[in-house]
């Protein structure tokens, strides 16, 4: 089945410890990107993906860092969490020109 | 830039009546696609659709139907005899030229709620 998967779903985590959110999609895209849910703002990109080792900052950077060295993986990760990166994550990939595939979301709370 | 704006944050309608969400969004790209998301309450994303700037028919699927109007850049989504499945968070969204960062814009959303 055609799918892109998020781990955990669900974090709860402290101001500090460093995270990593994973993304993982089966269906050979080239193109990946993640964006964060704040209520009232909609979705915001934070990074993207154009290909293997190919990453670049989306609107909302700050905070996060990505790395793609497989085409199917591109995991998010947290160096140092604060508060305000409580958010609803989700990564999102896609072949160039056509419709983008989202993840399940991640809900991270960061006390 | 580009922007997307949902000016209904909150619609509540009696279940068979029809609603329309609203979408009017700004590029100036001049091939750009515009899409509609449904958030259901468990959260994730669903697409409905993906329009193209060249492409200015109307489209209905189902109970679903969306007017594509360049002239006044919007692109509305109307629900004919809404049913309480409906109910969902709905965002409209614009990308811009592919084969570069297809970031997709996101409104705000709107709130559908409809009433049994």
């Amino acid at each position: 089945e055609a799918q892109v998967t998020q781990n955990p779903r669900y974090l709860i985590t402290v101001t500090g410890k460093k995270l990593t959110v994973t993304c993982s999609q089966n269906m050979n895209h080239e193109y990946m990107s993640w964006y964060r849910q704040d209520p009232g703002l909609g979705l915001r990109q934070i990074y993207y993906s154009m290909n293997v080792e190919v990453t670049d900052k989306g609107d909302v950077p700050e905070g996060y860092k990505v790395s793609r060295k497989e085409k199917r993986n591109f995991p998010l990760i947290l160096e140092s969490p604060s508060p305000n990166q409580t958010s609803l994550y989700f990564c999102a990939s896609s072949l160039y020109g056509d419709e983008q595939f989202f993840g399940p979301g991640t809900r991270l709370t960061v006390l | 830039a580009q922007k997307v704006t949902q000016a209904q944050t909150e619609i509540s309608v009696v279940e068979k009546e029809d609603v329309t969400l609203d979408c009017v969004y700004e590029t100036r790209d001049t091939t750009y696609y515009l899409f509609w998301y449904k958030q259901p309450p468990s959260g994730e994303l669903v697409f409905l659709i993906r329009r193209n700037s060249f492409d200015e028919q109307n489209e209905i699927s189902g109970r679903y139907s969306w007017n594509f109007q360049k002239s006044t850049s919007s692109f509305n989504f109307t629900i004919t005899a809404s049913q309480v499945v409906d109910s969902a968070v709905y965002f409209c969204a614009l990308s811009g030229t592919p084969w570069g960062n297809e970031k997709l814009t996101f409104g705000t959303g709107t709130r559908l709620t409809i009433i049994p």
